[in-house]
């Protein structure tokens, strides 16, 4: 069974730090790799997706990348806001089968980023 | 209205009663999906729907019944709940689960406290 760790659970830092989450999975027959942001009582938001043939995506400040054989999926975060604040999560869909979208989910990294 | 919605926002009943979540989507998606968000616990995938057919049922217990009667809706049925499921309850949608390039929209969640 497919298991997601984040690492760390909670991060502060001060506004404009380049900062990077990390999460690793147990089973390397990950397939599409997620990250979502949740702000506090909402739901999730997609940030990026690194699909099954690519190592990483950008989106503005983000950058993703993936090591499948590492089982490590990295989110770098440039220049960091306070309106980064919110809870990281990063989701996998494992190889297999014909469904893509049954995520496992990550517990999550809490980014505090203070002015 | 866009996006993916949910209701009730909160909800509170006791074990004995029967309640409904509802969520809709009006992103003309064909794929919706429960899940359960509990305190220090992973998101965790409940059910899937792809095209009004269940297509994944994650060892939920029989007191929670989704139904899906048209792409654009889903419910979950609640009966005789316990306290430990107490949990934000997401709903999200995608346009088919069968496609490895979707992403996930999300539903700002019902928060359910059981007494």
């Amino acid at each position: 069974k497919q298991e997601v760790t984040q690492i760390p659970a909670a991060l502060s830092v001060p506004e404009g730090e380049n900062l990077v989450l990390n999460c690793s999975f147990t089973d390397s027959a990950i397939y599409n790799l997620q990250w979502f942001r949740q702000d506090p009582g909402k739901g999730l938001t997609s940030l990026l997706l690194i699909q099954s043939s690519q190592r990483e995506q950008t989106s503005g400040r983000l950058n993703a990348s993936l090591d499948k054989s590492s089982g490590r999926s990295t989110l770098y975060i440039a220049a960091s806001q306070p309106g980064d604040s919110a809870t990281y999560l990063c989701a996998g869909t494992n190889a297999g089968g014909t469904s893509y979208g049954k995520l496992t989910f990550g517990q999550g990294t809490i980014l505090t980023v203070h002015p | 209205e866009t996006g993916v919605t949910q209701t009730p926002r909160h909800l509170v009943m006791g074990m004995t009663n029967k309640k409904s979540l509802k969520c809709e989507q009006h992103l003309g998606h064909n794929a919706m999906y429960w899940y359960k968000q509990s305190a220090k616990k992973p998101l965790e995938l409940m059910f899937v729907y792809n095209f009004k057919e269940q297509t994944e049922n994650n060892s939920v217990p029989s007191r929670f019944s989704p139904e899906c009667p048209n792409s654009s809706h889903l419910f979950l049925h609640l009966h005789t709940l316990q306290p430990e499921d107490s949990a934000l309850y997401l709903c999200a949608s995608s346009q088919d689960e069968r496609r490895d390039t979707d992403t996930q929209y999300f539903g700002p969640g019902t928060r359910l406290t059981v007494l």
